[in-house]
C-alpha cells in the first residue's frame, strides 16, 4: 500500500531563495491538498486540487507561492523569495472523490522547511 | 467566526490510566469530524471519523469519540493509554460543501511510566 510521499523530508534555504516541493498523492486520489503547520499549532488549509484544477487557495497563500497540479498526478509548491516565517511544516494530503459524501484526507510525512 | 478548539495543550497521564481529550467546534451545522495523531516528524495518522449516525465511534488503536451535539464536542478517549500512545493528538473539522479541513491548536501527550 503506497501512501502519500513528499519530497525532500527537510529543506534548509537562506532567506530570498525559491523552493519548491513535491507531493505524490496515493493514485486513485483525484483531489490534493496543502497544509502548513508552523510550531505549536495545527495544520493551516492553504491549497487544493481536484485532478489538475486548483478550485480554492487561501488568503495565507500569498502571491509569493504557487503550487500547480499540471497532469492531476503529482504536486508542487514553490516559494519565491523566502522569509523566515515561511520555516514551517508543510503538509500534503490526498483523497479519493465520491459523489455527495465528504472523504477523509489521508497525509504524508511532511516537508519541514527551515530559512536562515 | 467558525473555530476548532482544544482546550488543553498538554496533557500527562500514566501508562495504563484512562484518556479524554477535548475538542470542541463552533459551526452552524454539524460539520464531519476527525482525530488525527502526529508523532514527531511524522505526517497525520487518522484515528476516527464522525460523518453521521450512532454518535460513538470507534478506531485504530483503541480509541473511540463521542460527538455531542447540544455541547458541540467530540472528545477522544482511551480506556487505557500506552507509552507509544505519547504524540500530538489533532481534532480537525470539515464542512459540507468545502473541502478544507480546519484542525485544532493539538494536545501533546505525555505518558509516565
Amino acid at each position: 500500500d503506497t501512501g502519500v510521499s513528499q519530497d525532500p523530508r527537510h529543506k534548509i534555504t537562506k532567506r530570498g531563495q525559491n523552493v519548491t516541493f513535491r507531493c505524490d498523492p496515493i493514485s486513485e486520489h483525484n483531489r490534493l491538498y496543502w497544509y502548513r503547520q508552523t510550531l505549536g499549532q495545527g495544520p493551516e488549509f492553504l491549497t487544493y486540487f481536484q485532478n489538475e484544477a486548483q478550485l480554492e487557495k487561501s488568503r495565507l497563500l500569498s502571491d509569493r507561492f504557487s503550487a500547480e497540479r499540471p497532469k492531476g498526478s503529482f504536486s508542487t509548491l514553490e516559494i519565491q523569495r523566502t522569509e523566515q516565517g515561511d520555516s514551517a511544516m508543510y503538509l500534503c494530503a490526498s483523497s479519493p472523490v465520491y459523489r455527495g459524501f465528504y472523504n477523509e484526507q489521508f497525509f504524508g510525512p511532511g516537508t519541514r522547511l527551515t530559512v536562515l | 467566526a467558525q473555530s476548532v478548539t482544544q482546550p488543553d495543550i498538554h496533557i500527562t497521564v500514566s501508562e495504563g490510566a484512562s484518556l479524554e481529550l477535548r475538542c470542541n467546534y463552533s459551526y452552524g451545522a454539524t460539520p464531519y469530524l476527525f482525530w488525527y495523531v502526529q508523532s514527531p516528524g511524522q505526517g497525520l495518522q487518522l484515528l476516527l471519523k464522525y460523518f453521521s449516525g450512532d454518535t460513538l465511534v470507534q478506531g485504530i488503536k483503541g480509541f473511540e469519540a463521542e460527538f455531542k451535539r447540544s455541547q458541540s464536542s467530540f472528545n477522544l478517549r482511551k480506556p487505557s493509554v500506552h507509552w507509544s500512545d505519547a504524540a500530538e493528538y489533532f481534532c480537525a473539522v470539515g464542512l459540507q460543501g468545502a473541502q478544507k479541513l480546519v484542525f485544532g491548536q493539538g494536545t501533546r501527550l505525555t505518558i509516565n511510566p
